[in-house]
């Protein structure tokens, strides 16, 4: 079975701090993906990465920045923690597919920025 | 602009009835569309694909169809349970290892 898996369930941070939401994928897949969650807006897309050291910037990227060293990891960062950040987070992973593109999410972080 | 619809209003239906669920979509020619079920503070969770030049696919008591000319696609369960309850969110792909665009779900609620 393919597993992902987040760093935190629940996390509560502070405006202006540095937060770091970690995802690992043991599938060895080459695709990665962050999204944020919220009510009546669904997933979107913030940043997504095709290969080690590849991002590209999704629908919202403004405010977040990522970084993938290793395969298995990729990391989102909120540089300096607003309130308007306080949502679900949830990483994917896929294989790269001219045919299913198939994703494969993590449990979610819920994070709160007070 | 690029846009995809599911009902946002949620989905009440009677245990054994079937559920129908709806994702309209405008400005994309999707190479296939994905189905996947959410369960509340969850992951989704990958359920059915459906390619642009398939009409209908099943598994178990789940039926998608797909219509290119209405740019709609419909999410069937039948003997509906209440352990299906929960959001269903399409999601629509261009192919060629790129990333799915999701719509914002239904819930669904199945009651006894």
């Amino acid at each position: 079975d393919v597993k992902v898996t987040q760093s935190s369930r629940y996390l509560v941070k502070r405006t202006g701090e540095k937060v770091f939401l970690e995802c690992v994928q043991d599938m060895d897949h080459e695709n990665m993906f962050w999204y944020r969650q919220d009510p009546g807006l669904g997933l979107r897309l913030i940043y997504f990465s095709y290969d080690v050291k590849m991002k590209e910037k999704g629908d919202i990227p403004e405010g977040y920045s990522v970084s993938r060293e290793k395969k298995e990891r990729f990391s989102l960062i909120l540089e300096s923690a607003s309130t308007n950040q306080t949502s679900m987070y949830l990483c994917a992973s896929s294989f790269p597919s001219s045919l299913t593109d198939t994703q494969y999410f993590g449990p979610g972080t819920r994070l709160t920025v007070l | 602009s690029q846009k995809i619809e599911q009902n946002s209003e949620a989905l009440n239906i009677q245990e054994g009835k079937t559920a129908t669920l709806t994702c309209n979509y405008t400005n994309y020619s999707p190479a296939y569309l994905q189905w996947y079920r959410q369960d509340p503070g969850r992951g989704p969770v990958f359920l059915l694909l459906i390619r642009e030049n398939e009409k209908e696919k099943r598994k178990e008591r789940l039926k998608v169809t797909f219509d290119t000319t209405l740019k709609q696609s419909l999410f069937h369960i039948t003997a509906s349970q209440p352990a299906d309850s929960a959001t269903y969110l399409c999601a629509l792909g261009m192919g060629g290892g790129n990333k799915l665009t999701f719509g914002t779900g239904t819930q669904l609620k199945v009651e006894l």
